[in-house]
């Protein structure tokens, strides 16, 4: 089966830039997207098919895609950017999702 | 605005049995592939099933398939997750999920309900 792994926690300064990673064997071979989470709430698309951008989403949030590595990146990282970030990908006809990583705006 | 509503969770013993619903409003519900996702306390997210626009395909997570059957009614712009001989690990918060993309079945989640907890104990 196929995995995608990122790391368990980022911390990140207030005004900084903070980068999830998210690696998986040949991951830019697929679209990746990532979904925000905050504690009691459902997830929400953030990015998708790599680097765009849903309607609604802050443009401090971007995302990239090659090689083995899918990275999220938020820039200007805010306090109400903390929360659980997920990556997501498909093999095959399953969804795909990393471990979740949480980031402290600290 | 899109809006999915999941019910049907509860306590329930090992061995035990379900039905879950998520029903839908906002969008043309016949043109999209729904997904199930599901969290355990305190983890991450993991994907349980998908069923395409019309119904005519489906699929699992290997660690429930033949126990879980995912299943739709277009008429009533409805879900639903049939959940069968339960066990402790499938104790989780169930999400329905929206597909972004129309008549795609494989596309990025852009929308989500609010979840339904499943508990399985003793």
């Amino acid at each position: 089966s196929y995995d995608v792994t990122q790391p368990p926690s980022v911390s990140v300064s207030p005004g900084q830039t903070a980068s999830i990673t998210c690696s998986g064997p040949r991951l830019g071979d697929k679209f990746a997207c990532w979904y925000q989470q905050k504690p009691g709430q459902s997830p929400v698309l953030v990015i998708y098919q790599d680097n765009k951008r849903p309607s609604g989403i802050s443009e401090r949030f971007s995302g990239s895609n090659s090689g083995n590595t899918a990275t999220l990146t938020i820039s200007g990282t805010q306090a109400m950017d903390e929360a659980d970030y997920y990556c997501q990908a498909w093999d095959s006809s399953t969804a795909v999702f990393g471990g979740g990583t949480k980031l402290n705006v600290l | 605005e899109v809006h999915l509503a999941e019910s049907g969770g509860g306590v329930v013993q090992p061995g035990g049995s379900l039905r879950l619903s998520c029903v839908a409003s906002g969008f043309t519900f016949d043109e999209y592939t729904m997904h199930w996702v599901r969290q355990a306390p305190g983890k991450g997210l993991e994907w349980v099933s998908l069923i395409n626009w019309d119904g005519g395909t489906t699929d699992y997570a290997g660690s429930v398939e033949g126990r879980f059957t995912i299943s739709r009614d277009n008429s009533k712009d409805s879900l639903y997750l049939q959940i069968n001989s339960l066990r402790t690990e499938d104790t989780a918060l169930y999400f329905c999920a929206k597909v972004a993309g129309i008549y795609l079945l494989l596309s990025e989640f852009d929308s989500w309900g609010q979840g339904t907890l499943v508990t399985v104990s003793s």
